[in-house]
C-alpha cells in the first residue's frame, strides 16, 4: 500500500509567476485535500476533491485553483503568487464517506515565494 | 465556525515522564471527531489518536491516552513514557460530523521537546 506523494518537495517563486504542486493518493483512496501550513501555524483547509469536481473550499481566493485525475491524484495550482503564500502545502487522500479519520497525508511541499 | 485551540506554544518532558497537552474547541455541533496529530521535522503530518464525540471513553493508544470533556470542549493528550521519538509538534484538530468528508480544522500547535 503505497502512500501520499508529493512534488517538489521545495520550490522557489518569484511574486507574481504561477505554480503548480502535484500530490498522488493513496492507493484505493478517491478523496484528495489540500491544507496550507504558514510558518508557525496549523494546516488550514483550502479544498477538497472527489470525482474530480471540487467537493468543499476553505477562506481562500479563487487564484488557488485545483484538479483531481481520473487516477485519484490532483494537482493545485495558484496564480499571481504573493509572498504570503509562502507556506508548506500539504495534501491528504481518503475515502469518501469514510467517517473517522481516515487521511493519509504526504509529507509536503515548501513554497517560498520571493 | 468551528475553532481550536491549543494554548501552550512549548512544552518539555524528561524521558520516561508523562505529559499532558491541552486542547480546547469551539463548537454548536453535537456530533463531531476530535484528533492529536504528530508533525515531525519530516513535515508528514502523523494521526496519533482520534475520539468520536458520541463515545464518553476516552481513546486509548498504546501509550497515548486523552481526555475528553465534552461539556467544556476540551480535548487533552497524555503522552506516558515519553520517548525521544516522540518530539515533534503536535496538533489538535477538529471535524465536523457529516456524511462525506469534512475538512479538518486544526490549532495552531504545540511543540513537544524530550529531554535525555
Amino acid at each position: 500500500e503505497t502512500g501520499v506523494t508529493q512534488s517538489p518537495t521545495h520550490l522557489i517563486k518569484t511574486r507574481g509567476q504561477q505554480v503548480t504542486l502535484r500530490c498522488s493518493s493513496q492507493s484505493g483512496h478517491n478523496t484528495v485535500s489540500w491544507y496550507q501550513q504558514a510558518l508557525g501555524q496549523g494546516p488550514q483547509f483550502i479544498f477538497q476533491y472527489y470525482r474530480e469536481e471540487e467537493n468543499g473550499r476553505g477562506n481562500f481566493p479563487p487564484r488557488f485553483s485545483g484538479l483531481q485525475f481520473p487516477n485519484y491524484s490532483s494537482e493545485l495550482n495558484v496564480n499571481a503568487l504573493e509572498l504570503d503564500d509562502s507556506a508548506l502545502y500539504l495534501c491528504a487522500s481518503s475515502e469518501m464517506n469514510r467517517g473517522l479519520g481516515g487521511y493519509t497525508f504526504g509529507s509536503g511541499t515548501r513554497l517560498t515565494v520571493v | 465556525a468551528q475553532t481550536v485551540t491549543q494554548s501552550q506554544p512549548e512544552m518539555s518532558v524528561q524521558e520516561a515522564e508523562t505529559v499532558t497537552l491541552s486542547c480546547t474547541y469551539d463548537t454548536s455541533e453535537s456530533d463531531y471527531y476530535l484528533f492529536w496529530y504528530k508533525q515531525p521535522p519530516s513535515r508528514q503530518m502523523i494521526l496519533v489518536i482520534r475520539q468520536e464525540a458520541y463515545k464518553q471513553q476516552n481513546a486509548t493508544e498504546n501509550r497515548f491516552s486523552v481526555n475528553f470533556q465534552k461539556a467544556a470542549k476540551s480535548f487533552s493528550l497524555k503522552i506516558s513514557d515519553s520517548q525521544l521519538g516522540d518530539a515533534a509538534m503536535y496538533f489538535c484538530a477538529y471535524r465536523r460530523y457529516n456524511s462525506g468528508n469534512t475538512p479538518l480544522v486544526f490549532g495552531k500547535g504545540t511543540r513537544l521537546s524530550v529531554i535525555a
